[in-house]
């Protein structure tokens, strides 16, 4: 039964280079969520997608980064001409369909994060 | 607009006791989720115990419960007979009704001493 999977762990990039996170979900997951932590702060939600659609990217920076989620493989976060304060632990999370449970909300499933050092 | 606030940034507490991680809120809806997640220095989020905006009991996870007192907008961690185990960063959160993302608080880092 295995979590939310994400690759690489580590990842080092010169200044100007790309970076691409991967991040498969949880089986019978079909959302998928990315999440950017800044050291010594909380997740700041960047963007949700489902299966070749992007539902919610209201937390992206506007230039160099995008996101996607193909009908197969893993969801990509992909980070152009990195700079170093793109330096950060990316995190990326699963749910099964959206259903409300009574009085509250679904559960998201966290994969263990890409650490991203720009140089 | 939703938000999440932890002033604790940092506890020490003896290994034993028990300890009060403290969290409010900020939102506009009638349904949301309010969740604790524990970062330990290896860095990956684990998820430790939910309660939701219209569960009228308080929610408990072995060691862990959440003291949710709806009107004052709070929703404080309680862990019981802290362990060396225990250190690490803990995060209050909640979504809102039907909303897609997370909001996370800044984090309270507990340390246990032996």
């Amino acid at each position: 039964n295995a979590g939310v999977m994400q690759n690489p762990r580590h990842l080092v990039r010169r200044r100007g280079q790309e970076a691409r996170l991967r991040c498969s979900p949880m089986k019978g997951h079909s959302h998928v969520y990315w999440y950017r932590q800044l050291p010594e702060e909380g997740l700041k939600f960047m963007v949700y997608l489902q299966k070749e659609n992007i539902i919610d990217e209201s937390g992206m920076p506007k230039e160099r980064f995008s996101a996607e989620f193909p009908k197969e493989g893993p969801s990509i976060l992909r980070i152009q001409q990195v700079v170093r304060g793109d330096s950060a632990a990316y995190f990326c999370a699963s749910s099964p369909l959206p259903q409300q449970t009574s009085g509250g909300t679904y559960e998201q499933y966290f994969g263990p994060g890409t650490r991203l050092t720009v140089t | 607009a939703q938000k999440i606030t932890q002033t604790q940034p940092g506890m020490f507490v003896q290994e034993k006791e028990a300890v009060t991680l403290d969290c409010t809120y900020d939102t506009s809806d009638q349904s949301y989720g309010l969740f604790w997640y524990k970062q330990p220095s290896s860095g990956e989020m684990i998820f430790l115990i939910y309660q939701g905006s219209y569960d009228e009991q308080n929610a408990t996870e072995g060691r862990y419960s959440l003291n949710f007192q709806k009107a004052r907008k709070s929703a404080n961690l309680v862990i019981s007979a802290s362990q060396l185990g225990d250190s690490a960063m803990y995060f209050c959160a909640m979504r809102g009704f039907g909303a897609s993302k997370i909001i996370f608080g800044s984090g309270t880092r507990l340390s246990i001493r032996p």
